[in-house]
């Protein structure tokens, strides 16, 4: 049981350049989410989906795509990759039972737009 | 959802309980209180969550006072890898899509 996976782990991007971020979740639970913690501060969310083919904007969408096309995968596309995209993201998926929402976080993806 | 407000820094001696506080004023009938920890680098852990009455489990107890605008988290005998940030959290529930909102927390530190 893997858990929250995330690819890749490093990378630098140019300027302008896209990329996409893939997080994979094998304990078959509905809701995904997409984070970025910039250093010093807390997680903001950026996207998140409540099932498969479903998503919805978080507190800071601009400049982010998601994607929700299996229910194991979230994907999270940057298409012009800024300096201000420089960040650590998480993607975690949650384990829902009546109010309680646990969620498993990835390890992480670190992001430095140059 | 409500806001929570934490101390930014704390010291606790391995081996003592740890009492994080976190004020939580404005929450509404209806929202929970959650916390959660980041140990550096690592993806926020859960550690614990509750609505009115006091919880236990393994890693810790969550103490929310009878008028729920105060919360306290209960490391009962803190070791060095209790080291990390500590989030408390507010959260609708089902009627914001259990999102959770992640402030600035508390960041804790065990000293041997």
């Amino acid at each position: 049981n893997a858990g929250v996976t995330q690819t890749p782990k490093f990378r630098v991007l140019k300027t302008g350049q896209s990329m996409t971020l893939l997080c994979a979740q094998d304990m078959n639970h509905e809701y995904m989410y997409w984070y970025r913690q910039d250093p010093g501060m807390g997680l903001r969310l950026i996207h998140y989906s409540v099932g498969e083919g479903t998503t919805a904007k978080g507190e800071v969408p601009d400049g982010y795509n998601v994607s929700r096309l299996k229910k194991q995968n979230f994907l999270l596309g940057l298409e012009s990759a800024a300096p201000s995209q420089t960040s650590v993201y998480f993607c975690a998926s949650s384990y829902i039972s009546g109010r309680l929402n646990e969620q498993f976080f990835g390890p992480g993806t670190r992001l430095t737009v140059l | 959802d409500a806001k929570t407000t934490q101390p930014p820094s704390m010291d606790c001696a391995e081996g003592r309980a740890a009492n994080l506080p976190c004020n939580h004023s404005t929450i509404s009938g209806n929202e929970y209180v959650y916390w959660y920890r980041q140990i550096h680098s690592q993806g926020p852990q859960y550690i614990i969550h509750g609505l009115k009455n006091n919880e236990t489990n393994e890693m810790a107890s969550l103490i929310i006072t009878e008028d729920r605008k105060s919360s306290t988290l209960i490391l009962p005998h803190a070791t060095l890898r209790d080291t990390a940030v500590y989030y408390c959290i507010v959260s609708g529930g089902p009627t914001n899509d259990y999102k959770l909102s992640f402030g600035a927390g508390t960041t804790v530190t065990v000293r041997a």
